[in-house]
Formats: structure tokens, sequence, C-alpha cells
């Protein structure tokens, strides 16, 4: 069973379409919960670490929040740049090792 | 902006070959992992390493795979004898701390096997 799971696996905006993606995680002891951009055919790229539930961090147009099963990557006002594969991945118990879900494949139309 | 650099981009080798993936770590880090993605499916741990030894491995991370830090900049992943489902992209990072899960990815070694 999947400790991080992602929805929707794909999501078509059009440009200036805000809407969220969800990360549920079923891990015990979270010690950090992480989101991450990946373009196709490069290597993840780093944007958020979130430690607590109600800690939220903001990015240009992006924030992500945090409950104790969930978190949500918040897109306001979308651009055809924002398109990518966003990435949800946690860190629990005795492990410092960030576990990675499947991701959403967000795409922005213009 | 320093970066993880990762040789080659891309590799085809024939099944039982051995392989050697080679990464240059961000020069102040110190925490160094392995990934990879077989294509459509996650990003999935394979092992990390600190102060030049394996400090966690998963269970990916079998008998054929090895790595090693020979000098002060680089870091490899070794197959000892492709199989088939190795194919991949393998994907070298880094982290200053270890504890903050923020690591830096380099653009991946994707490697084909025939």
């Amino acid at each position: 069973e999947d400790q991080v799971t992602q929805s929707p696996e794909a999501l078509r905006l059009q440009e200036g379409e805000s809407s969220s993606l969800n990360c549920s995680y079923t891990v015990s002891g979270l010690r950090g919960l992480f989101w991450y951009r990946q373009d196709p055919g490069k290597g993840p790229e780093f944007l958020f670490t979130l430690y607590s539930a109600g800690e939220e961090k903001e990015k240009e147009r992006l924030k992500a929040t945090l409950t104790k099963k969930e978190s949500f990557l918040h897109i306001t006002a979308p651009k055809p740049e924002d398109s990518a594969t966003y990435l949800c991945a946690v860190e629990s118990g005795g492990s410092y090792i960030p576990t990675f879900g499947r991701g959403t494949s967000l795409i922005v139309h213009p | 902006e320093p970066e993880v650099t990762q040789t080659p981009s891309h590799q085809v080798t024939q099944m039982g070959q051995e392989v050697i993936l080679r990464c240059v770590p961000i020069s102040n880090h110190l925490y160094f992992y392995w990934y990879r993605q077989i294509l459509g499916q996650k990003v999935e741990f394979l092992v990390s390493f600190y102060n030049n030894e394996i400090s966690e491995k998963s269970e990916i991370f079998d008998d054929q795979f090895s790595v090693e830090r020979p000098d002060g900049s680089n870091f490899t992943l070794k197959i000892r004898s492709t199989k088939l489902e190795d194919s991949a992209m393998y994907f070298c990072a880094s982290s200053e701390s270890g504890v903050s899960g923020e690591l830096f990815f380099g653009e991946g070694s994707r490697l084909t096997v025939l």
C-alpha cells in the first residue's frame, strides 16, 4: 500500500483557472512533507517543506498547506509555464529519506 | 547557481553488462542519494550515502548495485550485471543537511538495457 497518494493523476486547466492538487499520506510520525516540481525528462525540483498541521508556504502562484492527513498545493491563476508534474514526498519514522507519490501531471492551456 | 551534474545523459547497454553512472554533487553538500524512475512510474529511492558509507538503502538496492565516492567530487552508481528491468532514469541528488527533505536533483541518466 502506497504511503503517499496523489490526486488527480492528471489535471488540465485553462490559463487563469485556479485549482488544487491533493496529497494524502498514511504514515505515522510524519517528519516532513515536501512538494517538488518535475518537468519532462528532468529531475525533480524542490518547492516546499511543511512540518506541522496548519503550516502554509507560498511561492509565486503556488501555496502549499498541510493537515494531519493531507496536503494541498493550490495554484492560483496558473500560466502555461506552470505545466509540469507535481510530486509530493514524505519523511517519517526513523528514515530521513523522502518517499515520493506518483505525482499529478498538470497541463495549463493558454 | 550550483547544480548536480550527471553523466552520461543516456546509455544503452546489453543485458548482463556492467554500467557505471556518474554524478558530481553540489560541492558543499554532504549527503548523496540515488533514485530511479521507470518510465511512467514514481520516483523510487535506491540508496543514500554519508561520510563515505551507505546510510540507508531500499529493497531495490540489491547485491548487483554498489555506490562509491572515489574522490572528493564524484559519486558513482554501479550496476554489475544489468537486467531488462533496470531500464529507467537514474537520478542523483545531494543535500546539505540530510534532514530537511530539500534534495537537489541532477537531470538524470537514462539507462536502456537491451
